[in-house]
């Protein structure tokens, strides 16, 4: 039933080896986001997008890319992740781009060796 | 950025007492939510409040979105152990930007 998937639960990768997370859903929802929390933290908004139109949040490190290949995946890309990119990383949707709900996913644990 | 005030930022209670949590803002918000994060799982959705004075209720759960649209507050009746886990808020904030500000979380212990 689960209806944000993210794969895997757990990452890990070596210090500037990128890495790829990845997020499905089967709610057909048109927005898709992609937060980080670290620890005792709360989520921190790093891109999202309302269909294919991808919005970048100022602060979020060059480091951090995404694609939005179709409505249901959205994948997060770090390309050379450092000691500082530990987290976890939330992916969450939304059904259009005037709701204000956002669905998780159960996120991906990363961490950098 | 928009700065949500959350408090308090950790709680230990014992089984079957009621808890209560609030965020503010000097902001004002159209929308309040409330999730509830397990350890290594995902904010689930607990209650969306949508109007200033709202008071919506889930189960044990009661939360009220403030008269002045600056906070809400969450209350737990008769706690268990399941609640453990960390409650943020989050509020979307007027106008054109669409995108959720989160308090710092409270962080919730149930001593049995």
């Amino acid at each position: 039933d689960a209806m944000v998937i993210q794969n895997p639960r757990y990452q890990v990768t070596q210090f500037g080896k990128p890495v790829t997370l990845s997020c499905s859903q089967t709610l057909n929802h048109n927005v898709m986001y992609w937060y980080q929390q670290k620890s005792s933290q709360a989520p921190k908004l790093l891109f999202h997008y309302y269909d294919k139109d991808f919005n970048n949040e100022a602060d979020t490190p060059d480091n951090f890319q995404s694609r939005r290949p179709n409505t249901s995946f959205c994948f997060l890309d770090i390309r050379s992740p450092g000691l500082g990119d530990a987290a976890m990383y939330l992916c969450a949707t939304s059904p259009w781009k005037g709701q204000t709900i956002q669905y998780f996913g159960a996120g991906t644990r990363l961490s950098v060796l | 950025g928009q700065q949500l005030n959350q408090s308090p930022q950790s709680m230990f209670i014992q089984e079957g007492e009621d808890v209560s949590m609030n965020c503010t803002s000097s902001s004002i918000f159209n929308t309040w939510l409330w999730y509830k994060q397990d350890p290594g799982e995902g904010p689930v959705l607990l209650i969306a409040l949508y109007k200033a004075g709202e008071l919506t209720s889930n189960g044990r759960l009661t939360a009220q979105f403030g008269i002045t649209r600056k906070d809400s507050f969450l209350n737990i009746s008769a706690s268990i152990p399941s609640d453990v886990g960390i409650y943020f808020c989050a509020g979307q904030l007027g106008g054109s930007a669409r995108q959720l500000t989160f308090g710092s979380g409270t962080q919730l212990t149930v001593l049995p």
